[in-house]
Order: structure tokens, then sequence, then C-alpha cells
């Protein structure tokens, strides 16, 4: 257990609304990353943080945007919701190994 | 081609039996393998991992990896009925935690009791 909630755990909301989800750790881990999870493609990378204010794209990171201003805290934001953005979303951070990673309950958002 | 195959399944097995998971993957420059178990409606949850080729054991799991035929497997013995889950292997290049993981689609295990 590395110490991961996330919040909402449930959201609803319509298309063309800003949402954000939160990620929080409680190990100080430098590394935090945020996949969705869908029927039919597995998980998929949407960003990743290497640090306070270090961030890079995933395989899947159009329409989304991150930011991480303290090492416990990395935000996932839709700045305009979209049906295709309905999905459960995934926080991780590494354990002791940077090659381990840990995640969090999900969030489950559905895009109306 | 996806880079990470794995059978969807769903496989059923009896209680007892011995289980194989599999991945097949495409690119020679996966260094880092993993398994994890993910219960419905739960977040995955590391259960093996090993760095190259070789075998790891942890109590009932055994993870092999085959990086000259580019196949990973993972072992389940003595399965239960607690065992039923998606089983979602995974992997990555280098070391250091600058990579995400690329994963298989996962393959949904039954135990039947």
């Amino acid at each position: 257990d590395a110490g991961i909630t996330q919040s909402p755990r449930h959201k609803v909301t319509e298309t063309g609304t800003p949402v954000t989800l939160r990620c929080h750790q409680t190990e100080n881990h430098r590394y935090m990353y945020w996949y969705r999870q869908d029927p039919g493609h597995g998980l998929r990378l949407i960003h990743y943080s290497y640090g306070v204010k270090d961030t890079d794209k995933g395989e899947v990171s159009d329409g989304y945007s991150v930011s991480r201003s303290k090492t416990e805290d990395f935000l996932l934001t839709l700045e305009s919701a979209t049906s295709s953005q309905t999905s459960v979303y995934f926080c991780a951070t590494t354990g002791t190994s940077d090659n381990e990673q840990f995640f969090g309950p999900g969030t489950r958002l559905t895009v109306l | 081609q996806k880079e990470v195959e794995q059978d969807p399944g769903p496989l059923s097995v009896p209680e007892g039996a011995i289980v194989s998971l599999n991945c097949t993957y495409s690119n020679s420059a996966f260094q880092y393998f993993m398994w994890y178990r993910q219960y419905s409606r739960k977040g995955p949850e590391l259960l093996m991992y090993t760095y190259s080729s070789g075998n790891k054991e942890d109590g009932r799991f055994t993870a092999q990896v085959d990086k000259s035929s580019k196949y990973i497997s993972l072992f389940i013995r003595d399965s239960q009925p607690s065992d039923s889950a998606t089983y979602l292997c995974a992997m990555t290049y280098s070391g250091g935690g600058a990579d995400g993981l690329t994963f298989g689609k996962g393959t949904h295990l039954i135990i039947q009791p």
C-alpha cells in the first residue's frame, strides 16, 4: 500500500464542463502517474510527474493537463470534458524501487 | 500490432488447479516485467516484479520471463476462489521510474469452488 487516495471516487458531469481529479500520496515518492482504463484498451498512461512542477505526456494525453505543486498531490484536469473521456482513472506512484508502481483505488468518471 | 498481447479469457479452472497466465510482447527494449491482480471495481494490486529473464517465486505465485521469446508467464499453484480476478501483465523500458507501464488488456480468471 503506497498510501494513495483519489478524489472524488465517482463523478458524473456534462460535456464541455471542466473536471479536476486529485491524487494524494503520503509516502513522499518522486514519481506519480495518471492512467485511464477502458474496456478493450486496458490501462493507458495519460501523464506522469517526476517531481514538483516536472511533468511529461504519456500515450493518451490529448485533452488532459496535469499539475504538481506539492510532492504529495498530482492533479489531472479535463479542460472541457467529452464523452470519450468517460473512463476509470487511476493514479499510481513508485515504491521503494522506482520500477514498481502502486495504484490508487480509482475515480469513475462519466461524461454525459 | 499491439505492443503487449494478453488473452482476455475468461479462463475457468477448478479450485486447486495450477493456473498459467501469459503475455507476449513485441518491443525487445522492455526490461522490467510486472503482474497485477485487479478485483472488480478496485485498483490494480502489484503481485510480482521481475527484471530481465528468469524465474521469481513468491508463495503460490511464480513469474517467468523469457526475453529471447518475448514471453512472460504467471503461474498460480493451488488456486483458490479468492484468486478469481483479472490479471494484468505490465512492462517498462528502463529503470528510474521515468517510463510509464505498458499493459496487456488483462485475463479474467475464474476459480470454480
